[in-house]
């Protein structure tokens, strides 16, 4: 069965440094990989998707991720934080038959990331 | 685009009322739409997956007499949570997807339930 792995739980950075948040997945067949952010008491926003191609994928807010099959991560990235990225993280992955229609996500249990001025 | 909202944002009921809450998706049809629970601090709970005009296709463990969903239109479902108690106090989240090769899906804002 997929699942998706978020080793971190929490992360805190200062304000200006780069930023790189971890995900693992399980998964048989090439993925369809999402990251998603929540501000407190909000829905989630899509931040970048990847589902074919290069594997270096461009987001919104300056955030990008990199699919690595050999390691089954899709770590994402930013190069310099801002306090307003301060938010939960979840990584998603798209569940068996995803392409197919049926387009359930599995995800991770979130990172939450915290910035200081 | 891909805007999806829901009604209310928040709402506060008496333990054994039901409670009805919306999901539209603005700009767009959405084939199928999900709902998801979320607990304080916790990841998505992904309760069940709705199809426009068919029944809804429930997690196992969410009784599905307790979480009513309608998928009336290509824009709007609902889900009704009846006869509510305090344990079923959350956040619930509604996303949509257009299907199809991209079969993103697109988040609402959520709605907090506090049952007293």
């Amino acid at each position: 069965a997929q699942s998706v792995t978020q080793p971190d739980i929490h992360i805190t950075v200062s304000e200006g440094a780069s930023l790189e948040l971890r995900c693992n997945y399980s998964y048989g067949a090439t993925p369809y990989l999402f990251w998603y952010v929540q501000s407190p008491g909000q829905g989630l926003q899509l931040l970048l998707k990847y589902f074919s191609g290069d594997t270096l994928v461009q987001g919104i807010k300056g955030f990008e991720a990199e699919f690595k099959r050999s390691q089954s991560s899709f770590n994402l990235r930013k190069p310099s934080v801002h306090w307003s990225d301060a938010a939960e993280y979840f990584c998603a992955v798209g569940a068996e038959g995803f392409s197919g229609g049926y387009n359930k996500l599995i995800f991770g249990a979130g990172t939450r990331l915290a910035v200081h001025p | 685009g891909a805007v999806v909202s829901q009604h209310p944002s928040r709402v506060i009921c008496k333990s054994g009322t039901s409670v009805k809450i919306e999901c539209r998706s603005l700009d767009f049809q959405a084939t199928t739409m999900f709902w998801y629970r979320q607990f304080p601090k916790q990841s998505l709970m992904l309760m069940a997956t709705s199809n426009e005009g068919s029944k809804a296709t429930y997690e196992q463990g969410v009784e599905k007499d307790k979480f009513l969903i309608n998928h009336a239109s290509l824009t709007l479902s609902t889900l009704t949570v009846t006869s509510a108690h305090p344990e079923d106090s959350s956040f619930y989240i509604c996303s949509a997807s257009i299907g199809g090769a991209s079969n993103t899906q697109y988040f609402g804002p959520g709605t907090r339930l506090t049952v007293l």
